[in-house]
């Protein structure tokens, strides 16, 4: 599996955008890359996943750089619910979702 | 329905007693994963399922554990003899494929505390 490196920790102010950047220089070329959120008391949630292109969905934007050893994820206005653990998962096919730490955003009102 | 439900949401346990947990995938969702969290931030996986059949088992420990998906039924996850390390947040997700194409749906936990 490759390894991600994400900071442990983010601050953030309320209706403000954040940008959750994760290190995953030893990704493969068929490995999607997958965010997930674990609020608290909750299992996790799933966000966003892409492969190459930016992606968009209602909760967030995935920007992957255009070698795919990073990517960010870019949570357009944070509101006190996004307070949580995020995890970025590189995922190949045929194998299971492996979390890391994961970074922990604070919001603040 | 479109959550998986996980019961009950909190067991607690003597040490050395049986306890089973219990999750109902998505319908339509034919891979079910089971993963443990002990502390937080750190998951480890269990298991996995396609349809009725153990698709991995690699993070299953033999002795205690064990698990089934039975047709028309919960998917289940048994500790025989449950040890105080045992005591942690069981998850289960379910997904329409294996592959990374496709994202986990997780339930919302049982929370094991082994006395």
């Amino acid at each position: 599996d490759a390894k991600t490196t994400q900071p442990n920790s983010m601050e953030s102010n309320e209706e403000e955008p954040v940008h959750l950047p994760c290190n995953h220089s030893t990704i493969s070329g068929t490995d999607y890359i997958h965010w997930y959120r674990q609020l608290p008391s909750q299992g996790p949630e799933y966000v966003i996943h892409g492969l190459t292109s930016n992606v968009n969905n209602r909760m967030a934007s995935l920007a992957i750089a255009e070698d795919r050893k990073s990517s960010t994820l870019i949570l357009h206005r944070a509101t006190l619910r996004d307070a949580a653990v995020y995890y970025c998962i590189p995922f190949r096919a045929n194998s299971k979702l492996t979390f890391g730490k994961g970074i922990t955003l604070s919001v603040r009102p | 329905g479109e959550e998986v439900a996980q019961t009950p949401k909190h067991l607690v346990r003597g040490e050395g007693q049986k306890a089973k947990l219990y999750c109902a995938p998505i319908k339509g969702h034919s891979y079910v994963f089971w993963y443990q969290q002990v502390l937080k931030n750190e998951f480890k996986f269990l298991i996995s399922f396609q349809n009725e059949n153990v698709f991995d088992e690699t993070g299953m420990p033999k002795e205690r554990f064990s698990a089934k998906c039975l047709p028309n039924s919960p998917c289940s996850l048994e500790i025989q003899a449950t040890k105080l390390e045992d005591s942690a947040v069981y998850f289960c997700a379910s997904s329409q494929g294996q592959g990374a194409y496709y994202g986990y749906t997780f339930g919302s936990g049982t929370r094991l505390t082994v006395v």
